[in-house]
């Protein structure tokens, strides 16, 4: 049974500080992605890699940074944290490219 | 540009009828198309799956059915059940270029009704 984490539920942060959301897998998939889901909008893709130190930008990538040091681990990285980041984050990761599976969310509220 | 499309932000049904929820797309490299469903303060769940090379695909109460000359896939819930009331999201993805990930489309929510 494939488990996403992520490394909190919700995270209150305020304008202009450094936010780290971590999303660890282990099923040894190669691809994780992170995604915002926001009402209207579906889930939008951010970032995704397909390796260990490899990454890609996906269609909305301004204002994030991702790191993947290890094949488990995928962080999540906000350089200065926006109230329009505010926003349900989602970890997912795959064997397959296309059926992935989820951590539970991190909501995050930027004050 | 929205790629794929759900355009009932909201559905209704009666517990032990039928839910269908549908979803347009606009790519016609998409050659795989999936459904999530997804409950409050959860992250989305897999669900049922289809490749363009097929029309159908059944796994137990949900089928899904595509239409590649409409560009349309949907997904049929038969009997609805109280537990089926979340967000059901439809994404498509192909297999190379620009289409090598998943578009997911805005989401409906379905409401079952004891």
């Amino acid at each position: 049974d494939v488990k996403v984490t992520q490394s909190s539920r919700y995270l209150v942060k305020r304008t202009g500080e450094k936010v780290f959301l971590e999303c660890v897998q282990d099923m040894d998939h190669e691809n994780m992605f992170w995604y915002r889901q926001d009402p209207g909008l579906g889930l939008r893709l951010i970032y995704f890699s397909y390796d260990v130190k490899m990454k890609e930008k996906g269609d909305i990538p301004e204002g994030y940074s991702v790191s993947r040091e290890k094949k488990e681990r995928f962080s999540l990285i906000l350089e200065s944290a926006s109230t329009n980041q505010t926003s349900m984050y989602l970890c997912a990761s795959s064997l397959l490219i296309h059926t992935q599976y989820f951590g539970p969310g991190t909501r995050l509220t930027v004050l | 540009d929205q790629q794929v499309k759900q355009n009932s932000p909201s559905l209704s049904v009666q517990e032990g009828r039928i839910s269908i929820l549908n979803c347009d797309y606009t790519n016609s490299m998409f050659d795989y198309f999936l459904w999530y469903k997804k409950y409050p303060a959860e992250g989305p769940t897999f669900l049922i799956s289809i490749s363009s090379i097929k029309d159908k695909n059944e796994d137990g109460r949900f089928t899904v059915f595509l239409n590649k000359s409409a560009k349309h896939l949907s997904l049929h819930i038969v009997p609805s059940q109280p537990g089926d009331s979340a967000v059901y999201f439809c994404a498509a993805g192909g297999y190379g270029g620009a289409t090598n990930k998943l578009i997911f489309g805005t989401g409906t929510l379905l409401a079952v009704q004891p």
